[in-house]
């Protein structure tokens, strides 16, 4: 069946560290992708990324970069953790082309 | 842009009635269509899809049908149980600028709550 693997369901981190979200995927798919959920927004995309090494910019990029070193691993960095990026975030992967995404069941974050 | 627009909730019904939620989209071309659920303390699943104008996408007594007309995926169920109660996000898949991948827009989400 398919997986996608977030590795921390709950994560409490404090204002200005460098938080490191860890995605992994045993699909074999092509892109990967990092949304955040917020009450009464719904989801936004931060970033996606379509190959190894390669990343677009969704949504809401800012505070945010990602790396994709090995195509079953997606890592979203805060870069320096802030107070608004307190949240829910999802990874979802899904292969080549116009087929439906697949999530991971998604790690709340907490700044303080 | 695209977008997505769905009814807000909550909605709260009782078991065995029936099941509504308005989804309408704006989009350049011809997207993709789905339904995605959440359940409590858990990440998205596909619910259902259509691809292209007239599908119908049907799954666990769920409906939906694709109306290019109306640009509209409403969500429909006959008869809902206290099980479907969930978060439930209407999506367009559209290609992204450089053409080469597709991303997905959702709708703010509406939650269900089913009660016996």
């Amino acid at each position: 069946d398919v997986k996608v693997t977030q590795s921390s369901r709950y994560l409490v981190k404090r204002t200005g560290e460098k938080v490191f979200l860890e995605c992994v995927q045993d699909m074999d798919h092509e892109n990967m992708f990092w949304y955040r959920q917020d009450p009464g927004l719904g989801l936004r995309l931060i970033y996606f990324s379509y190959d190894v090494k390669m990343k677009e910019k969704g949504d809401i990029p800012e505070g945010y970069s990602v790396s994709r070193e090995k195509k079953e691993r997606f890592s979203l960095i805060l870069e320096s953790a802030s107070t608004n990026q307190t949240s829910m975030y999802l990874c979802a992967a899904s292969p080549a082309g116009n087929q439906p995404q697949h999530f991971g069941d998604g790690t709340r974050l907490s700044i303080l | 842009g695209n977008s997505v627009t769905q009814m807000e909730g909550p909605v709260t019904l009782s078991e065995e009635a029936f099941l509504t939620i308005n989804c309408t989209y704006t989009a350049t071309g011809y997207p993709s269509l789905f339904w995605y659920v959440q359940y409590p303390g858990e990440g998205l699943q596909l619910l259902l899809k259509a691809t292209k104008a007239d599908d119908k996408g049907s799954n666990k007594g769920f409906e939906a049908t694709y109306r290019k007309e109306t640009t509209s995926f409403h969500l429909e169920k006959g008869s809902v149980q206290v099980s479907d109660s969930a978060v439930y996000f209407c999506a367009l898949s559209s290609i992204n600028s450089g053409g080469s991948n597709y991303k997905l827009t959702f709708g703010k989400g509406t939650l269900l709550t089913v009660n016996p």
